[in-house]
């Protein structure tokens, strides 16, 4: 069965803080992909980003970053120098290769303090 | 990128009566889109698969006579809420994927029903 679990259900920080959201996964299978998305208080979802079980690289953009480590099952995003605006729901979710079902975790709710 | 367009963004109507929602895919077609469920502080629940050109997959305790799917073309689905009752008030989500089974899913803005 598939799983993904985001133990932090709300984080406060002040702005400028870095904060991490974790991010881990339980899955048989060898190919999956993994994926981050925010939802802000608008209610609808963004992509940030995708990474399949191959490619363990970690990857910065901008003031995000993410850390996938497959030894430990965890795909961790990291926000630099909070803003304000980063206050949002951030679900990480998982996509068995082959499959067309994602499995959501229950989302982690980040509220950035000014 | 990737655009879904879902429409309305929000409905408020009366128990009994049934609502459509629809979901387009703007830039890409879509041979597959998904149906998904939000109570607040919660995850997404996935209802249906909508399947272009088939009957739609229904997850499990989803009622397939309340929420009928419709993907009548590679760019547009629609969820029909029928015979509404309160307890449907939901923010309902969809998404669909381009051609690629690995490509990320891109979502509609979501429709947030309230039945009164």
């Amino acid at each position: 069965a598939q799983k993904v679990t985001q133990a932090q259900t709300e984080i406060s920080v002040v702005e400028k803080e870095d904060v991490t959201l974790d991010c881990v996964y339980e899955t048989r299978d060898t190919t999956y992909y993994l994926f981050w998305y925010k939802q802000p208080p608008s209610g609808e979802l963004v992509f940030l980003i995708r990474r399949n079980s191959f490619d363990e690289q970690n990857e910065i953009s901008g003031r995000y970053s993410w850390n996938f480590q497959k030894s430990t099952s965890s795909f961790n995003f990291t926000i630099t120098a909070s803003q304000v605006v980063d206050s949002a729901v951030y679900f990480c979710a998982l996509l068995r290769g082959g499959y067309q079902k994602v499995t959501f975790g229950i989302g982690t709710k980040l509220q950035v303090i000014p | 990128g990737a655009v879904v367009s879902q429409h309305p963004s929000w409905v408020i109507c009366k128990s009994g009566t049934s609502v459509k929602i629809e979901c387009r895919s703007l830039d890409f077609q879509a041979t597959t889109m998904f149906w998904y469920r939000q109570f607040p502080k919660q995850s997404l629940m996935l209802m249906a698969t909508s399947n272009e050109g088939s009957k739609a997959t229904y997850e499990q305790g989803v009622e397939k006579d309340k929420f009928l799917i419709n993907h009548a073309s590679l760019t547009l689905s629609t969820l029909t809420v029928t015979s509404a009752h309160p307890e449907d008030s939901s923010f309902y989500i969809c998404s669909a994927r381009d051609t690629t089974v690995s490509s990320p899913l891109h979502f509609g803005n979501g429709t947030r029903l309230t039945v009164t």
